[in-house]
């Protein structure tokens, strides 16, 4: 079946360290974005890719990057300049960017020791 | 960053009755909205996504319409059942704005047996 595939489910981070990660989809869509949840808070944008080799930043890039080297597949790093990244992550992907929906992994929730 | 505002929080209504609830944008610019349903411990689920003013959309007991002069989208379900229970969110694009999706904090539904 065709979808959006996020892994890991639950990550666990130690303070000043980098972790990636993961967002696959096999929908053949250009775009691809990622959202950070936090409670009491809309879906927030973090990055997003409207094309192979190129993203732009979202709202709240900072402490954040991302790779966007196949049309499929658009990692997240978070990096250990991002002070609070404890959240719940979700990707999404959609055909074009805009006026198409956008179609959701199952998310990861990432949590620092 | 302008902002989507949903209403109410978080709804409790009995099954079998009729509801609906609100999402209000900026009416400046606008581009495009969209409604997502996201049930707990499962991924958003892509409803419909409305551009023009007087739009209306219809997915089984669900429909939405739209009003662009005003700034406003109502989400109405007919004959709630307690599947229906989930929180829903409305996000909006502006012309002008990187194809970005602003979304809102959610409606939350309960529907009670």
């Amino acid at each position: 079946d065709g979808g959006i595939t996020q892994s890991p489910k639950y990550l666990f981070r130690k303070e000043g360290q980098n972790v990636t990660l993961s967002c696959e989809q096999n929908l053949n869509h250009d775009a691809m974005y990622w959202y950070r949840q936090d409670p009491g808070q809309g879906l927030r944008l973090i990055y997003y890719s409207q094309i192979v080799n190129d993203f732009q930043k979202g709202d709240i890039a900072e402490g954040y990057s991302v790779s966007r080297e196949k049309k499929e597949s658009f990692p997240l790093t978070v990096t250990s300049a991002q002070k609070n990244p404890t959240a719940f992550y979700l990707c999404a992907s959609s055909i074009q960017p805009g006026v198409h929906l956008q179609h959701f992994g199952d998310g990861t929730r990432l949590s620092i020791l | 960053i302008l902002n989507v505002e949903q209403s109410p929080q978080s709804l409790h209504v009995q099954e079998g009755d009729s509801t609906n609830f609100t999402c209000s944008f900026p009416s400046s610019n606008f581009y495009a909205l969209h409604w997502y349903r996201w049930e707990t411990a499962k991924s958003p689920e892509a409803l419909f996504v409305m551009t023009l003013n007087g739009d209306e959309k219809k997915k089984g007991r669900i429909s939405a319409t739209l009003n662009t002069k005003e700034g406003y989208s109502y989400l109405y379900i007919k004959g709630s059942q307690p599947e229906d229970s989930a929180t829903y969110l409305c996000a909006f694009i502006l012309t002008g704005g990187g194809n970005k999706l602003t979304f809102g904090t959610g409606t939350q539904l309960k529907v009670e047996l």
